[in-house]
């Protein structure tokens, strides 16, 4: 089946760290993959996603590149803020487009 | 537009009431979900439409029901709540199934 797995949080990082959260998935076919994040009392909101192999996501300053081969999709961001303190979703979008499955989410804290 | 709404914002229920969680989008979106979301368990996929009068079951979809009169509306009925039901529920609506998803603000339901 499928699923995704991301690494256990809580992560708490200076400013102007660097910082990678890890995922990878399971999956028949060729998903696509997503990170979301959630900031306090909101929805999640789509940060990034990639639909094929090797396709990088960005925005923001964050990025994942989508690895078929090691089955991964790490999210990075080379100098964090303090507005980066949320908590990440990674999710990947199942080979029918109608089922999503996210991970367990990692929270991250910012300390100025 | 004023995106994915939901209400009520917060809801206790007895075990063995029954309510419906109310979801609408104004933005024409034929692609409408429902998740829950427990501590260390990320989102789960309750229920999801591709259009109007069309709904399948997700990853967790017992003890919930939908449907899809309308576009702009997703209603999820729980006939018969179970503390099991305790949760945040998320509903997501999107242009098509590969789409990007807008997140509503929750719904918190406390089952006693």
């Amino acid at each position: 089946g499928n699923s995704v797995t991301q690494m256990e949080g809580p992560v708490t990082l200076s400013e102007e760290a660097f910082l990678t959260i890890n995922c990878t998935y399971t999956a028949t076919g060729y998903p696509s993959l997503f990170w979301y994040v959630q900031y306090p009392g909101e929805g999640l909101q789509l940060l990034l996603k990639a639909t094929k192999a090797d396709d990088k996501g960005s925005n923001k300053g964050f990025e994942a590149t989508y690895r078929k081969e090691t089955t991964s999709f790490h999210l990075e961001k080379g100098s964090v803020q303090v507005s980066d303190s949320a908590v990440y979703f990674c999710a990947l979008r199942d080979n029918t487009g109608n089922q999503f499955y996210f991970g367990t989410g990692t929270s991250l804290t910012v300390i100025p | 537009n004023a995106g994915v709404t939901q209400t009520p914002k917060f809801q206790v229920l007895k075990t063995g009431q029954s309510m419906t969680l109310q979801c609408a989008q104004d933005m024409n979106h034929e692609y409408m979900s429902w998740y829950r979301q427990d501590p260390g368990m990320g989102l789960r996929l309750i229920h999801y439409s591709v259009g109007a009068g069309i709904t399948d079951q997700g990853e967790v979809p017992n003890g919930y029901n939908v449907s899809r009169s309308t576009t702009e509306d997703f209603p999820l009925r729980l006939l018969s709540a179970a503390p099991s039901q305790t949760s945040v529920y998320f509903c997501a609506s999107s242009r098509d199934s590969r789409d990007t998803q807008y997140f509503g603000p929750g719904t918190r339901l406390t089952v006693l």
